[in-house]
């Protein structure tokens, strides 16, 4: 069975304020995919980042980065100076196969 | 960028109706869809995956006779509400899976969803 946990249900945040966003995750499966999407008020889910289990390099896109440590089976996302337009619902997630297993979501909100 | 369309973006219907969602991939062809159902302020909750030429797969407790799926080409899939009452109302979203050896192969996209309103 795969798990995800988001511990934290909101974040707010000043704008410029680094804010970052937990995800620990559960699963038997020693090849998987963890996943980062970001859902602003219109719905559609942003696709933001795929890590691959065996690939435990950090990684850094703009003011985006995550930090995946499989030791603690946790799969952390920094956004660095944070923006009015960062403000969403942030889901990570799990799969062996495509089969997605969401976390609950964190919500951002970005104050100016 | 490969492209996922989901339509209608919203429906308003009256309870007891059928209401069909289809989810297409716009430039590549896709083996495996999925679909996906969001109620407000929660997490997107798998409900069955959609292979092409073959019944779908519904998760534990989704109920098959309700939420019908066809995957009758690789560019289609569509699932329909049926019977639909207030407790269906939800944001429903469909991924697919690109056709392996395509430009994107194995990737996942997901549709903009379809809001669902049961009067």
């Amino acid at each position: 069975a795969q798990k995800v946990t988001q511990a934290q249900t909101e974040i707010s945040v000043v704008e410029k304020e680094d804010v970052t966003l937990d995800c620990v995750y559960e699963t038997r499966d020693t090849t998987y995919y963890l996943f980062w999407y970001k859902q602003p008020p219109s719905g559609e889910l942003v696709f933001l980042i795929r890590r691959n289990s065996f690939d435990e390099q950090n990684e850094i896109s703009g003011r985006y980065s995550w930090n995946f440590q499989k030791s603690t089976s946790s799969f952390n996302f920094t956004i660095t100076a944070s923006q009015v337009v960062d403000s969403a619902v942030y889901f990570c997630a799990l799969s062996p196969d495509y089969k997605l297993s969401f976390g609950a979501g964190t919500t951002v909100t970005v104050r100016a | 960028g490969a492209v996922v369309s989901q339509h209608p973006s919203w429906v308003i219907c009256k309870s007891g109706t059928s209401v069909k969602i289809e989810c297409r991939s716009l430039d590549f062809q896709a083996t495996t869809m999925f679909w996906y159902r969001q109620f407000p302020k929660q997490s997107l909750m798998l409900m069955a995956t959609s292979n092409e030429g073959s019944k779908a797969t519904y998760e534990q407790g989704v109920e098959k006779d309700k939420f019908l799926i066809n995957h009758a080409s690789l560019t289609l899939s569509t699932l329909t509400v049926t019977s639909a009452h207030p407790e269906d109302s939800s944001f429903y979203i469909c991924s697919a899976r690109e056709l392996a050896g395509g430009p994107s192969t194995g990737e996942l996209f997901f549709g903009e969803g379809s809001r669902l309103t049961v009067l």
